[in-house]
């Protein structure tokens, strides 16, 4: 079975903070991406990679940034914590199987005060 | 901009009832993914449509797509309690590859 873990399932941090979120897949897969969810917004995308050093912006990537050094790890970055960030992000990979079925990890629900 | 629609937003339900779950999509795509999320979890795949007219069928879930009109159902047969849970449906942006577009999710809720 494929295995997305994320580094933490709750976080708090405070406003100005850097905050680092992993994640990690056993899959090899070559696709990753991070995302957050807000309620009744659905899933928004921050950030893909579709390769190792490789990102694409996804629709709201202001505040964030990313890295990917190995295949099977990314990271999301928020800079500068700010409460509007209070989320629950959630990191997926995919590969080509006919479809970019995305398999997703647990969550890590942020809060920033 | 691609746009996914999901109606409705929150169902509740009656245990032993039909219903079902629409979801519209804005621009052509060929691809389309249900998913579920149980409260306080992550989003487990349900079904993965390929082309017009697929069917999948998992137990009391049964899902179609039909790309002419952008519309894809998610069917509700004989509800049960552990169906609760939010349905995500999806869509591929095919131009831009392999990133999808969610809709906003429906929350659905059996009494018993």
């Amino acid at each position: 079975d494929v295995k997305v873990t994320q580094s933490s399932r709750y976080l708090v941090k405070r406003t100005g903070e850097k905050v680092f979120l992993e994640c990690v897949q056993d899959m090899d897969h070559e696709n990753m991406f991070w995302y957050r969810q807000d309620p009744g917004l659905g899933l928004r995308l921050i950030y893909f990679s579709y390769d190792v050093k490789m990102k694409e912006k996804g629709d709201i990537p202001e505040g964030y940034s990313v890295s990917r050094e190995k295949k099977e790890r990314f990271s999301l970055i928020l800079e500068s914590a700010s409460t509007n960030q209070t989320s629950m992000y959630l990191c997926a990979s995919s590969y080509w199987t006919g479809a970019y079925e995305q398999y997703f990890g647990p969550g890590t629900r942020l809060t920033v005060t | 901009e691609l746009k996914v629609e999901q109606n409705p937003l929150f169902l509740s339900m009656q245990e032993g009832k039909n219903y079902t779950i629409y979801c519209n999509y804005s621009t052509t795509s060929d691809r389309l993914y249900w998913y579920r999320q149980d409260p306080g979890k992550s989003l487990e795949s349900l079904f993965v449509l390929l082309s017009n007219g697929a069917v999948k069928q998992e137990g009391r879930l049964m899902a179609s797509l039909d790309t002419k009109a952008r519309l894809s159902t998610l069917h509700i047969t004989a509800a049960v309690h552990d169906l609760s849970a939010t349905y995500f449906c999806a869509v591929d942006r095919v131009k831009y590859g392999n990133k999808l577009v969610f809709g906003a999710g429906t929350i659905l809720r059996v009494k018993s």
